[in-house]
């Protein structure tokens, strides 16, 4: 079975802080993808990465990044100088590798980050 | 990425009715989709696996006769959520595979009164 824990519910930060959002994931797959998606108040799911379990290089997309460590299965999400509109409820999520479970997706129960002026 | 169109974005309906959400495929021909619910404030579920030309794909604990899931075209899934009840009122979203990736409709909002 795979599983998905976000410890975090819900964080609050001003503006311009730096914020980790914490992901541990459990599989018993020898490969499998991971993935953070974005969901502002409207509901819409905002893909924002998806890691593959073979590439466990960091990445950075400008105020983003990722750090995947396979060891501690954990692929935590940083946002650096957070804005306004970073606020949203952030989720991780973890699927298989094969052709059809690797769009069938497990995610977390999800981070509500709130960005204060 | 492929574009996925989910229709309608809201619905508010009478309890004992039934409502029919869908989920289109516009660029390119999807054999598979998915549909998840959210409740408020909590994470997404997978309901169920929708596969072109053939029954879908429950997950436990989720009630087929209930919801209905139809495949009948590679570019286009329904969901019927049938006598719908408040407990039903929940975010639908549907996902649709393309190679290994998943995209995502907008999202239903059902409202059960």
């Amino acid at each position: 079975a795979q599983k998905v824990t976000q410890a975090q519910t819900e964080i609050s930060v001003v503006e311009k802080e730096d914020v980790t959002l914490d992901c541990v994931y459990e599989t018993r797959d020898t490969t499998y993808y991971l993935f953070w998606y974005k969901q502002p108040p409207s509901g819409e799911l905002v893909f924002l990465i998806r890691r593959n379990s073979f590439d466990e290089q960091n990445e950075i997309s400008g105020r983003y990044s990722w750090n995947f460590q396979k060891s501690t299965s954990s692929f935590n999400f940083t946002i650096t100088a957070s804005q306004v509109v970073d606020s949203a409820v952030y989720f991780c999520a973890l699927s298989g590798y094969g052709e059809t479970s690797g769009s069938r997706l497990t995610f977390g129960e999800g981070t509500q980050l709130t960005v204060n002026p | 990425g492929a574009v996925v169109s989910q229709h309608p974005s809201w619905v508010i309906c009478k309890s004992g009715t039934s409502v029919k959400i869908e989920c289109r495929s516009l660029d390119f021909q999807a054999t598979t989709m998915f549909w998840y619910r959210q409740f408020p404030k909590q994470s997404l579920m997978l309901m169920a696996t929708s596969n072109e030309g053939s029954k879908a794909t429950y997950e436990q604990g989720v009630e087929k006769d209930k919801f209905l899931i139809n495949h009948a075209s590679l570019t286009l899934s329904t969901l019927t959520v049938t006598s719908a009840h408040p407990e039903d009122s929940s975010f639908y979203i549907c996902s649709v595979k393309w190679g290994t990736e998943a995209f995502f409709g907008q999202g239903t909002r059902l409202t059960v009164v």
